[in-house]
């Protein structure tokens, strides 16, 4: 079975400063791994998402994830922290092969707080 | 583009009453839905996956005979919530796989408290 591990419930960084997210997962297949957001009374966006192609993923608003399969992570970074970065950010794990168009299993999320 | 919109984006209901959720693709065909509960703090649980035509498939311990799941289009699916009760309380969030790109793009989730 598929499972996600986000280390830190909430994640504090300066404007400005580097944004590292971490996420491990487990999966018995190679995965498909996504990064999405979510700001208050909103629905999740996609970040990005690695589908087996380049392990280094750039994705909107300035984020980029590296898939390190010998590592089992996919951590989200960013330089530099901007004030509309501060959102919950979900890292999700699919084994399916629709990419995708298959359910997710979810981490629990990283709430992220910058401080001006 | 891409927009799934739910409806209704909160609703309260009595205990033992039905609640019906509806989650729609507006500018796309999705061959595939998923409903996802997301309790406080925590993370999305997938429920169950509907395909158009079809029965949903529910996840292990996704009771099916109370949280009915209609997917009669390849825009709108359904859940219905039977004989409610407080626990059942909870986010609802759905998401809509793009036909042609498998992409997923999700609702803005429904809340439901149960009295």
């Amino acid at each position: 079975a598929q499972s996600v591990t986000q280390l830190g419930s909430h994640v504090s960084v300066s404007e400005g400063a580097l944004v590292l997210l971490r996420c491990n997962y487990s999966s018995s297949v190679p995965p498909y791994l996504f990064w999405y957001v979510q700001y208050p009374n909103q629905g999740l966006q996609l970040l990005l998402k690695y589908t087996s192609a380049a392990t280094l993923v750039k994705g909107i608003n300035g984020f980029e994830a590296e898939f390190k399969k010998s590592e089992t992570s996919f951590h989200l970074t960013k330089p530099s922290a901007h004030m509309s970065d501060a959102a919950e950010y979900f890292c999700a794990v699919s084994e399916g092969a629709g990419g995708g168009a298959d359910g997710l299993t979810f981490g629990k999320g990283t709430h992220l707080i910058i401080q001006p | 583009g891409a927009v799934v919109s739910q409806h209704p984006s909160w609703v309260i209901c009595k205990s033992g009453t039905s609640v019906k959720i509806e989650c729609r693709s507006l500018d796309f065909q999705a061959t595939t839905m998923f409903w996802y509960r997301q309790f406080p703090k925590q993370s999305l649980m997938l429920m169950a996956t509907s395909n158009e035509g079809s029965k949903a498939t529910y996840e292990q311990g996704v009771e099916k005979d109370k949280f009915l799941i209609n997917h009669a289009s390849l825009t709108l699916s359904t859940l219905t919530v039977t004989s409610a009760h407080p626990e059942d309380s909870s986010f609802y969030i759905c998401s809509a796989a793009h036909r042609g790109t498998y992409e997923q793009y999700f609702g803005p989730g429904t809340r439901l408290t149960v009295t």
